[in-house]
């Protein structure tokens, strides 16, 4: 089955530091991935369509220059979250399309935990 | 190995009929589920939620039933639209861990 790969799986980083989050599909082509994040026992926030070889899409109410998108393969797309601070703090969980936007098969990363000290 | 599954990858329901949708788990650890909605080219949106303390909460149309005993839990839709047509997700998590585990997904075809 597809299967998608976030790296890494957790991540502590002191307040003010950037830190990347990697989310990969392993043996399928996406050109669209989603980013969300999730706080504790409560949903999922979509913040971002991701595509490849173009712009991300976000999310009302989520700031494109802190959370940064780079989509530059059909197999990586990159979170980095710039500055962060101990409210960045939470749970971020990719996902894959695997036959482009428009199919509704999706694949979750297994989500990378970041904490800002 | 799959810790949560949905076993049917689709089901078609008349409009107006109930469509039930099936989620197993097999981690006893875990004490809170979800179910989730996506519709084609979007990120999946929440639906509904149940804590492991209760074993049916409803929130207009849908309900979800969790069986602990059978490590099983389903979401009902009566009556069913048009609207409903797409992909749902089961998810479920672990005590004190905000990371949550899905399945592969059901899809729902409401048929006219």
């Amino acid at each position: 089955g597809a299967v998608v790969s976030q790296h890494p799986s957790w991540v502590i980083c002191k307040s003010g530091t950037s830190v990347k989050i990697e989310c990969r599909s392993l043996d399928f082509q996406a050109t669209t991935m989603f980013w969300y994040r999730q706080f504790p026992k409560q949903s999922l926030m979509l913040m971002a369509t991701s595509n490849e070889g173009s712009k991300a899409t976000y999310e009302q109410g989520v700031e494109k220059d802190k959370f940064l998108i780079n989509h530059a393969s059909l197999t990586l797309s990159t979170l980095t979250v710039t500055s962060a601070h101990p409210e960045d703090s939470s749970f971020y969980i990719c996902s894959a399309s695997r036959n482009g936007p428009s199919t509704d098969t999706q694949y979750f990363g297994p989500g990378t935990r970041l904490t800002v000290l | 190995d799959q810790q949560v599954k949905q076993n049917s990858p689709s089901l078609s329901v008349q409009e107006g009929r109930i469509s039930i949708l099936n989620c197993d788990y097999t981690n006893s650890m875990f004490d809170y589920f979800l179910w989730y909605k996506k519709y084609p080219a979007e990120g999946p949106t929440f639906l509904i939620s149940i804590s492991s303390i209760k074993d049916k909460n409803e929130d207009g149309r849908f309900t979800v039933f969790l069986n602990k005993s059978a490590k099983h839990l389903s979401l009902h839709i009566v009556p069913s639209q048009p609207g409903d047509s797409a992909v749902y997700f089961c998810a479920a998590s672990a005590n004190g861990d905000d990371k949550i585990i899905f399945g592969k997904g059901t899809r729902l075809h409401i048929l006219p």
